[in-house]
């Protein structure tokens, strides 16, 4: 089994709709991340976590929002989707100094 | 000016021959550096740690270069399965230490 485990690995949605991606992990890390990956543009980072009461918005977290509802569990929700919005999502823990571990990713679709 | 730039490629390299790459990062602050491999459609993996006096795992060899803030990956004797994209990644803001990923260079490995 995966460290870390997303759901749902795929996903089609209409424009408008509200949608949530699930994160969870166990290596027993406090940190978690969420990512998006788009061609040329590489990982940037939507929002990050340092422990359960600890929430940060990352370099493009408009029109996202998160929730830690455990230390092992991190989830991204789109309140609204839009087509721009379609891309490879990533989550990820890391330790201390920071290396990271990925889920397996979601691919999201908005039409 | 980007945080961590690297040169997307792609590099084509034939099956045995030896390839470097480099990654320039802003910010003289950063602490911890990172190269990662993915595959493709797959979530990025840990490669190896850079350490400041230089590192080697293998055919890998990272080295650290603060004054330049450049960090460099060289791969000797390379593999059909080096063919991947490689990622440089950057933790900045000491005990906030955030990952910062390079767009990442395309390697594929000719036989």
């Amino acid at each position: 089994d995966a460290d870390v485990t997303q759901t749902p690995r795929n996903r089609i949605t209409k424009t408008g709709k509200r949608i949530m991606l699930e994160c969870s992990q166990t290596k027993g890390h406090d940190r978690m991340y969420w990512y998006r990956q788009d061609p040329g543009l590489g990982l940037r980072l939507i929002y990050y976590s340092f422990d359960v009461k600890d929430i940060n918005k990352g370099e493009i977290s408009d029109g996202y929002s998160v929730s830690r509802q455990a230390q092992a569990k991190f989830s991204l929700s789109l309140e609204s989707a839009i087509p721009n919005q379609t891309a490879l999502y990533f989550c990820a823990t890391s330790d201390s100094p920071p290396r990271a571990f990925f889920g397996q990713g979601t691919r999201l679709t908005v039409v | 000016r980007k945080e961590v730039e690297q040169d997307p490629g792609p590099f084509n390299v034939p099956e045995g021959a030896t390839v470097a790459f480099n990654c320039t990062y802003s910010n003289s602050a950063s602490q911890s550096f990172f190269w990662y491999r993915q595959d493709c459609r797959k979530e990025p993996k840990l490669l190896m740690s850079v350490y400041s006096s230089g590192n080697e795992d293998g055919r890998f060899t990272a080295q650290l270069n603060r004054a330049s803030q450049y960090i460099s990956l060289l791969i000797r004797d390379s593999k059909l399965s080096d063919s991947a994209t490689y990622l440089c990644v950057v933790a900045s803001n000491f005990g906030n230490e955030k990952l910062t990923f390079g767009t990442g260079t395309r390697l594929t490995i000719i036989p």
